[in-house]
This record gives structure tokens, sequence and C-alpha cells, in this order.
């Protein structure tokens, strides 16, 4: 398996727009996290899925930021519309089951000018 | 916010000498797992604690998991270069033991 595949690695857009990040977690697993990253605030958990169905989103920051799971092998964060608080680097990660390890993508930079 | 509080923040240490940061939750965890992120790069799994008291080890780490399922840490022996990195705990903290809330993180750097 090719592991936690994250689209786009870097994304560069403009305050007001829309910005959709996109995961492939790992074939089997039932669980998918997305996480975002900064110095003030460290690793945040937005929003997490189990068996597609999301479980948590109480770490969503506001309703600008929406997630899907459609299926087993994909789910998308949405950010719209966009502001420059909202650069960060932004994780996926997935794991086979409760209380087993999980599996980062290589991450999504997102910066907002 | 965060619930898993890391000490310290930063750690500055010269190769060869020891280090070791903790890892304190505000309440009694099922489990404990430890990721290193290695600059620029992502959270990779290190090892998972479950029993009270247990006691790890991985080459130059020590892992311990508190009696009490609260806290723990990870001490690394003879630091080297290799080791840079920020090490996060993370755990099922929130109520839900499908959940996994990362810790603040202590960021490591070891001067050559």
């Amino acid at each position: 398996d090719a592991g936690v595949i994250q689209s786009p690695r870097h994304e560069v857009t403009e305050m007001g727009q829309e910005v959709t990040l996109r995961c492939k977690p790992i074939s089997g697993h039932d669980y998918l996290f997305w996480y975002r990253q900064t110095m003030m605030r460290g690793l945040e958990l937005l929003i997490y899925f189990n068996n597609n169905v999301p479980i948590d989103d109480s770490g969503m920051p506001e309703d600008r930021f929406s997630a899907k799971m459609p299926n087993a092998s994909f789910s998308t964060l949405k950010i719209q519309p966009s502001e420059p608080r909202d650069s960060a680097v932004y994780f996926c990660a997935s794991r086979g089951g409760m209380n087993t390890e999980a599996f980062f993508g290589q991450g999504t930079r997102l910066t907002v000018v | 916010g965060q619930q898993v509080m890391q000490i310290p923040q930063y750690q500055h240490v010269q190769e060869g000498e020891d280090f070791t940061t903790y890892c304190n939750s505000s309440t009694t965890l099922s489990n404990i797992q430890w990721y290193k992120q290695r600059p620029g790069g992502h959270p990779v799994f290190l090892i998972q604690l479950v029993k009270s008291g247990e006691v790890k080890k991985q080459k130059r780490l020590t892992f311990q998991f508190g009696e009490a399922k609260k806290n723990s840490s990870l001490h690394i022996t003879a630091t080297q270069t290799t080791d840079v990195g920020t090490y996060f705990c993370a755990g099922p903290v929130g109520g839900s033991a499908r959940q996994l809330t990362f810790g603040s993180g202590t960021q490591l750097t070891v001067l050559p």
C-alpha cells in the first residue's frame, strides 16, 4: 500500500477562495482523521470518521470548514471562504481500528494570502 | 482545547546527553501512543502503552505509562543528531475511545 495520500502537497490561494483538500486513506482502514498543525496551536484534531460516518466534528473551527467521506477510500476537507488565518499544514491520518497506530499522510501546506 | 499537556515545550541538548519529555492528561487514558515528527515531515508512530505502570524500550528510547494511567514519559539516552524532531504523545482524550488527540509536543534540538 502506498500509505495515506494527500493532495495537493502545497496550495496557495487568495482570501475568499474555496479550498478543497483531499485524502485517500490506507485500504481497509476504518478510521480517518483530519488535523491542522500551526506553531501557535500545535496539532489540532478537526474531525474524524469511523466507517465513513463523521463521529466528532467539535474541532472544526467554524462553519467555513466542512468535511466529507463519500466512500471508504476518499475524504475531503473544504474551506469556503478561506481566510489568511487558515494558513497551516493540514494532515489526514487513518488507522485500522480503535487503539491502533495512526498513519499520516505527507500533509497539505495551505497558504492563504 | 488540548487536554493532554507535554513539558517541556522545547529542549536543546548537547549530543550524547539524555532527554526526557513528559505527558500529562486530565483524565485516565485507556492507552497512550507516542509519535515523532521530523522537521518538515509528518508524525510517525513510535509505540503504544496500555497497561498501568508499563515500561517499553526501543534501543535508546524508554517509554513509561504511569500507575494511574494519566501520565507518560519518553526518555532518550545519549541523544544523537538523528533524534532531532518533535515528540508527541496521543491518546483517546475527550470521552471517546475512538478519538486520537495529540499533546502539545516537545521539540528536541540536538547540538553536535
